[in-house]
């Protein structure tokens, strides 16, 4: 089976930078999303990283160790518009997509 | 329009009726899914479909009914709804299995 384990909420300030973080442990790794989902709305795709290291596309950054088991995700410059919940969603041999519980995250002023 | 539908958007229902939601998607996805999203818990897989007329059990599929007749529709039926499936439904698909996936709208689902 999976198990996937990301903080249940984090608070962070506007203009600043926040880390999410997500472990795992599985076999058969085969990739890993991060989804944004505002509240009361359908999660939107952000990320997916299958090779180590970090991939950046704009304010957001995802980073994977697959050794680790270990992924996390960077915000850079947050603004009030980024307070939304963090799922962490993993890709396993030839089963479905398995998600985390999510982080929810709330920017301040 | 193109995209990913989901009706009805909100429902309310009683204990021992049958309910069906509906899911359509006009992209030719090989792939759907079916999840509930309910505080605690994230979003839990009930029934996926890898093309039409082959759907398969996810973590949580008690209680519930899919079939896949068509590409583009993936109908969820509570075939007997139960307080405990008072839930937030999502439909999702891609063309992939390992792709990115793209969600509805979702849900509300109420059972009194």
């Amino acid at each position: 089976g999976q198990n996937i384990d990301q903080p249940t909420e984090m608070t962070a300030t506007e203009g600043a930078i926040v880390q999410i973080n997500c472990t795992y442990q599985t076999s058969g790794f085969n990739g890993l999303f991060w989804y944004q989902q505002h509240a009361g709305e359908a999660p939107t795709f952000l990320s997916y990283n299958v090779l180590d290291g970090l991939e950046e596309k704009g304010r957001f950054s995802s980073f994977l160790s697959r050794s680790k088991g270990y992924s996390y995700l960077l915000l850079k410059e947050l603004q009030m518009k980024d307070s939304a919940s963090y799922l962490c969603a993993l890709h396993s041999g030839n089963t479905p997509l398995v998600f985390g519980k999510g982080t929810r995250l709330s920017v301040i002023a | 329009d193109a995209g990913i539908t989901q009706s009805p958007r909100y429902k309310i229902t009683e204990t021992g009726r049958q309910v069906t939601l509906m899911c359509h998607q006009t992209w030719s996805h090989s792939y759907m899914f079916w999840y509930r999203q309910d505080l605690g818990h994230g979003l839990r897989l009930i029934y996926y479909s890898a093309a039409a007329d082959i759907t398969d059990k996810g973590e949580v599929p008690d209680g519930y009914v899919v079939s896949r007749s068509k590409t583009e529709n993936f109908p969820l039926t509570l075939e007997s709804a139960t307080r405990s499936q008072t839930s937030v439904y999502f439909c999702a698909s891609t063309r992939r299995e390992e792709g990115e996936q793209f969600f509805g709208p979702g849900t509300r689902l109420t059972v009194l």
